[in-house]
């Protein structure tokens, strides 16, 4: 299997421009989570999605920030419009549920920074 | 609201020595606890998964330990080689919520050939 496969990998972009990140989950896995990962806040979860449901998204710092999970191979994070301090790593993980099964497995981020 | 806290937050020793990373956390309602590895601009990898009924993990040369009634893992690596130079995050799972996970902030270890 290829993992968790996020893009892009890195997102250069100016303040107030709209940013979409790309995640594609593991095949057979139907949990799926947004995080964001900064020096000052460590990692944090934004989002999660059971069956492509959102379940929780508490997390989402403000308005400006958007999940959707269309399928079961496809979601995407929006910022619109962004700011300088939503300048960090974005990670999408993916599990599948169960007791025994319910390793989160990791993409390799996408590094955001917002001029 | 779980709190999760790793000490030491950077670590250095020479190749070769056994070590202990440590994890604390507030709430003991736990669903399980996990460590991970993250190499620099890389994402987390999966070390070792211990359910709330377990007490100890082990995977070759890392042994994970769990003291619920505490909140404390430890995290043991023995015979410490250069590759295991990378940043520990401990993350706990509430049994609340089980798709909650709290991570620790991690340790960055070096091991000096």
């Amino acid at each position: 299997d290829a993992g968790v496969i996020q893009s892009p990998r890195h997102e250069v972009t100016e303040m107030g421009q709209e940013v979409t990140l790309r995640c594609k989950p593991i095949s057979g896995h139907n949990s799926l989570f947004w995080y964001r990962q900064t020096m000052m806040r460590g990692l944090e979860l934004l989002i999660y999605f059971n069956n492509n449901v959102p379940i929780d998204d508490s997390g989402m710092p403000e308005d400006r920030f958007s999940a959707k999970m269309p399928n079961a191979s496809f979601s995407t994070l929006k910022i619109q419009p962004s700011e300088p301090r939503d300048s960090a790593v974005y990670f999408c993980a993916s599990s599948r549920s169960g007791r025994d099964t319910d390793t989160q497995y990791f993409g390799p981020g996408t590094r955001l920074t917002v001029l | 609201k779980q709190e999760v806290t790793q000490i030491p937050a950077a670590l250095s020793v020479p190749e070769g020595e056994n070590l202990v990373l440590n994890c604390s956390f507030t709430d003991s309602a736990i669903y399980n606890l996990q460590w991970f590895r993250q190499d620099p601009g890389k994402g987390l990898t999966s070390l070792l998964l211990i359910q709330s009924s377990q007490r100890e993990q082990t995977s070759g040369r890392l042994n994970a330990s769990l003291d619920k009634s505490s909140g404390r893992s430890t995290l043991y690596i023995a015979a410490s080689q250069p590759g295991d130079s990378a940043t520990y995050l401990c993350a706990v799972r509430s049994s609340y919520n089980n798709n909650d996970m709290r991570f620790g902030a991690g340790t960055r270890l070096t091991v000096k050939p």
